[in-house]
């Protein structure tokens, strides 16, 4: 079955520790992998995609095809990282999305 | 700014009756995802559109959900009859390109 799991539904960290957001997927296939980002009173937006390799906001996420992980991380993190984050998945080649039930971050000042 | 529109952004209703939520994509863009988000399921793909024909619907409670595009710039997401579990937040979504979508602010529904 096609799934996106979020094991943390809250993480709260202090400004300035490191983060990690964990998303592991499951797919018989090779999937594009997402991070979306919905921060107090905004829309849903995209953070960063796989495809695309790159790091927004000092956010990185690194694919684990043995793992079948899409973490997100950030070295430091600040107070207006905090928001809601959804992984999400994409089969190739489709336009169907399969998200997670979401993590909302806290940084704690 | 071309930012994707929908209405009404509140909703509260009694079980049983018709709700229609309203969407108006990004001008130009040819594809249209409706979502739920609620907290127990997270974000659910209800269904999508591409070029105004339906593509999936899979997600969506056939017997009471329908979703249409009357035309480019108008899709409606409706339920007959509500019920309680139905109270959501539904976010619509646009895109041009394969894995492009802009989301909508949401309709947030309740039902009595």
């Amino acid at each position: 079955a096609q799934r996106v799991t979020q094991p943390e539904k809250l993480l709260s960290v202090f400004k300035g520790a490191p983060v990690e957001l964990k998303c592991n997927y499951s797919y018989s296939g090779s999937p594009e992998l997402f991070w979306y980002v919905q921060y107090s009173r905004q829309r849903l937006q995209l953070l960063l995609r796989h495809i695309s390799r790159e790091s927004i906001k000092g956010f990185t996420a690194d694919l684990n095809k043995g793992e079948t992980s899409f973490h997100l991380k950030k070295p430091f993190a600040q107070e207006e990282d905090s928001a809601m984050y959804y992984c999400a998945l994409s089969p190739a080649g489709t336009y169907k999305y399969i998200f997670g039930t979401g993590t909302r971050l806290k940084v704690l000042a | 700014d071309a930012r994707v529109t929908q209405t009404p952004r509140h909703k509260v209703t009694e079980m049983g009756q018709e709700v229609t939520m309203r969407c108006q994509p990004i001008l130009g863009h040819n594809t249209v995802f409706w979502y739920r988000q609620t907290m127990m399921q997270g974000l659910e793909l209800l269904a999508y559109f591409r070029n105004r024909a339906p593509l999936d619907d899979s997600g969506m409670p056939k017997d009471r959900f329908s979703a249409e595009m009357p035309d480019a710039t108008l899709a409606t997401l409706k339920i007959q009859p509500s019920e309680p579990r139905d109270s959501a937040v539904y976010f619509c979504a646009s895109g041009l390109v394969l894995y492009e979508q802009y989301f909508g602010p949401g309709t947030r529904l309740t039902v009595t």
